[in-house]
């Protein structure tokens, strides 16, 4: 079974500043890595994810992540945040024996201050 | 394209009714997958479901709750006999194979909340 553990529920910065967020992850077997972004009154929308190859992980809208195996970590960075930016951001973990459960985190609410 | 329907938007029911959440996947989209947020959780699985067939269903509680994926028309999550505790946001996904996890969208949620 796998959980997945978002350090931090809310992360307030100002406009343009650097953010990270965290996501460690705990799985008996090897995993696919997601994190999603979800707006306000609206569904959850892919950022971006790891299937295998390169650690670091570009996705849209100038975010990217990077793999950590040995801290199981799949941390989420942009260099210079927009007030757009404004969501909460959901990590996700799916065992790569071809399960379609995705097991999320409780979810880390940034808030873009200008 | 329309992207991954969902509704009601907002469901409100007393204790003891029953509650139905409609989901429409994507054009295309024949695999179908039920989430559950709790309020301050993560989402959880509850159901895969194909055309006809439901594939997974180890998320969904024993009891009160059943999901179905006809061949025509929108998949069904059906709640019976509803509690405080089904309150939560009820997000359907779609893709178009099973595989993955990367071809996923989600709909907006459906809010139910029970008085």
């Amino acid at each position: 079974a796998q959980s997945v553990t978002q350090l931090d529920s809310q992360v307030p910065v100002f406009e343009e500043a650097p953010v990270e967020l965290r996501c460690n992850y705990s799985s008996s077997v090897s995993v696919y890595l997601f994190w999603y972004v979800q707006y306000p009154n609206q569904g959850l929308q892919l950022l971006l994810k790891y299937l295998s190859g390169s650690t670091l992980v570009k996705g849209i809208n100038g975010f990217e992540a990077e793999f950590n195996k040995s801290q199981t970590s799949f941390h989420l960075r942009k260099p210079s945040v927009h007030i757009s930016d404004t969501a909460e951001y959901f990590c996700a973990v799916s065992d790569r024996g071809g399960s379609e459960k995705l097991v999320f985190g409780k979810g880390t609410k940034l808030t873009v201050n200008p | 394209n329309a992207g991954v329907m969902q509704n009601p938007r907002h469901l409100v029911r007393r204790r003891g009714q029953e509650a139905r959440l409609r989901c429409s996947p994507m054009k295309g989209h024949s695999h179908v997958y039920w989430y559950r947020q709790l309020p301050e959780e993560g989402l959880k699985f509850m159901v895969y479901l194909q055309k006809e067939n439901i594939i997974d269903e180890s998320g969904m509680p024993k009891e009160r709750f059943s999901a179905e994926f006809p061949k025509e028309g929108p998949s069904i999550l059906r709640i019976q006999q509803v509690v405080r505790g089904d309150s939560a946001a009820y997000f359907c996904a779609s893709s178009p194979r099973r595989q993955l996890n990367e071809k996923l969208f989600f709909g907006s949620g459906t809010q139910l909340s029970v008085l």
